[in-house]
């Protein structure tokens, strides 16, 4: 079992640009979510996935999107990209009423 | 609304002494409580969960915590560090599968010779 697997692990943007990252949940789990962790900070929820759907979503910009596949796996998106948006990316998958587990992140930096 | 309190920030432990963490939460419903630990640079390993029951839950490396509710904490504790429990602690609540988490802003734990 592969866990939780995240691409690219580390990503350098300019500002304004987009950036999309990605993740496959692991073996048998339908939900996935996305959190950003800044520096010195705990991980701050940004949305869940499952069905495909967008199903709870944290205090963040529409400039945050993303998307679930039919085969579980999901993209987060990000737009017009600030300086503030560098941060450790963490994807976590689960299932029903189990606890959820994470990936290794995507370390976003933008300059 | 859900919270969570780590009151500190840093903790520095000398190998072989036991280690306590405090987690503080908030939560309007039965809350379901994890810890997770973060090596530099790295993703969230879970420690150890508490769903229900037994108010004592043990986990991996050696970690327990106790949820008491009384005083709506759920604290890590081990009683013998090794110099590899050196990472950064986070408590979480939420609730199981597809419900978000909240995390404490973490303890980062130094351990010394």
């Amino acid at each position: 079992d592969a866990g939780v697997t995240q691409s690219p692990t580390h990503l350098i943007k300019t500002r304004g640009q987009q950036v999309t990252l990605r993740c496959s949940p692991k073996s048998g789990h339908d939900t996935v979510s996305w959190y950003q962790q800044a520096l010195g900070q705990g991980p701050q929820f940004i949305f869940q996935y499952y069905e495909e759907e967008e199903r709870q979503r944290g205090n963040f910009p529409d400039r945050f999107s993303g998307h679930q596949f039919p085969n579980y796996s999901s993209e987060l998106n990000v737009n017009a990209l600030l300086l503030g948006d560098s941060a450790l990316y963490l994807c976590a998958s689960s299932w029903t009423d189990r606890e959820a587990f994470f990936g290794q992140g995507t370390r976003l930096t933008v300059v | 609304a859900q919270s969570v309190t780590q009151p500190d920030i840093h903790i520095t432990v000398s190998e072989g002494a036991s280690l306590e963490l405090r987690c503080n939460y908030s939560y309007g419903a039965t809350p379901y409580l994890f810890w997770y630990v973060q090596s530099p640079g790295q993703g969230l390993q879970l420690l150890l969960k508490y769903f229900s029951g037994d108010t004592l839950v043990q986990g991996i490396k050696g970690f327990e915590a106790e949820f008491k509710r009384s005083q709506s904490s759920f604290n890590l504790r081990k009683p013998s560090v090794h110099w590899s429990d050196a990472a950064e602690y986070f408590c979480a609540v939420g609730a199981l599968g597809r419900g978000k988490l909240q995390f404490g802003a973490g303890t980062q734990v130094v351990v010394t010779p």
